[in-house]
């Protein structure tokens, strides 16, 4: 099955700065890949997504690559803010199979120092 | 327009008891997925259902633990006969998978403390 791995575990970064998340994943016929920000207590928010046909996707301050030969993605933050304060999640599933679950990374905990 | 909803947010069990967990997914939405999310862990895939179907139980535990989507109600998530290890907090997500939509949402959890 999918194998999600997740780099780093903990990044902290100053307020204004970029911070780069990266996953890997295994399967090679997974073809759509979401990012969650999961705050203290709640269930995970997705925040940005992209698909196997596209090799960049942003949205405002948050942007995320997909490097299909390498099997991997990044989850890009500029100009960070503290309520960029959370943990991320990436995760990867084979959307159209009749096998939709999503498979996650083990999580970033993102921390914004002022 | 309403999230996903999960009830109850916290359930206390003791050992050998049932817990039973509900989802009531985003309106127009028919695709209902349950992860699990152990402490410092991310979230485990468990099962996929659409109404009264199961599609995809491959996360699932053998024994204990069963789901349903019912044409009427909520998901329900259950899990018998619960040991400490079953502690964690359980999300319910929901798609409405139609054409080239297929992003979850996710609920608030329910955090189940087995004592």
């Amino acid at each position: 099955g999918e194998n999600v791995e997740q780099h780093p575990s903990t990044l902290s970064v100053q307020e204004g700065d970029s911070a780069v998340i990266k996953c890997t994943y295994s399967d090679s016929a997974s073809n759509y890949f979401p990012w969650y920000k999961q705050e203290l207590g709640k269930g995970p928010q997705l925040i940005i997504d992209i698909r196997s046909n596209v090799g960049e996707k942003k949205d405002q301050r948050i942007a995320v690559t997909l490097n299909k030969t390498a099997k991997h993605f990044s989850l890009h933050i500029t100009e960070t803010q503290p309520e960029d304060s959370a943990v991320y999640f990436c995760a990867a599933s084979i959307v159209g199979g009749g096998a939709d679950g999503l498979t996650f990374g083990k999580g970033t905990h993102l921390i914004i120092q002022p | 327009n309403a999230g996903v909803m999960q009830n109850p947010r916290h359930l206390v069990r003791r050992r050998g008891q049932e817990a039973r967990l509900r989802c009531s997914p985003m309106k127009g939405h028919s695709h209902v997925y349950w992860y699990r999310q152990l402490p410092e862990e991310g979230l485990k895939f468990m099962v996929y259902l659409q109404k009264e179907n199961i599609i995809d139980e491959s996360g699932m535990p053998k024994e204990r633990f069963s789901a349903e989507f019912p044409k009427e109600g909520p998901s329900i998530l259950r899990i018998q006969q619960v040991v400490r290890g079953d502690s964690a907090a359980y999300f319910c997500a929901s798609s409405p998978r139609q054409g080239s939509t297929f992003e979850q949402f996710f609920g608030p959890g329910t955090r189940l403390t087995v004592l």
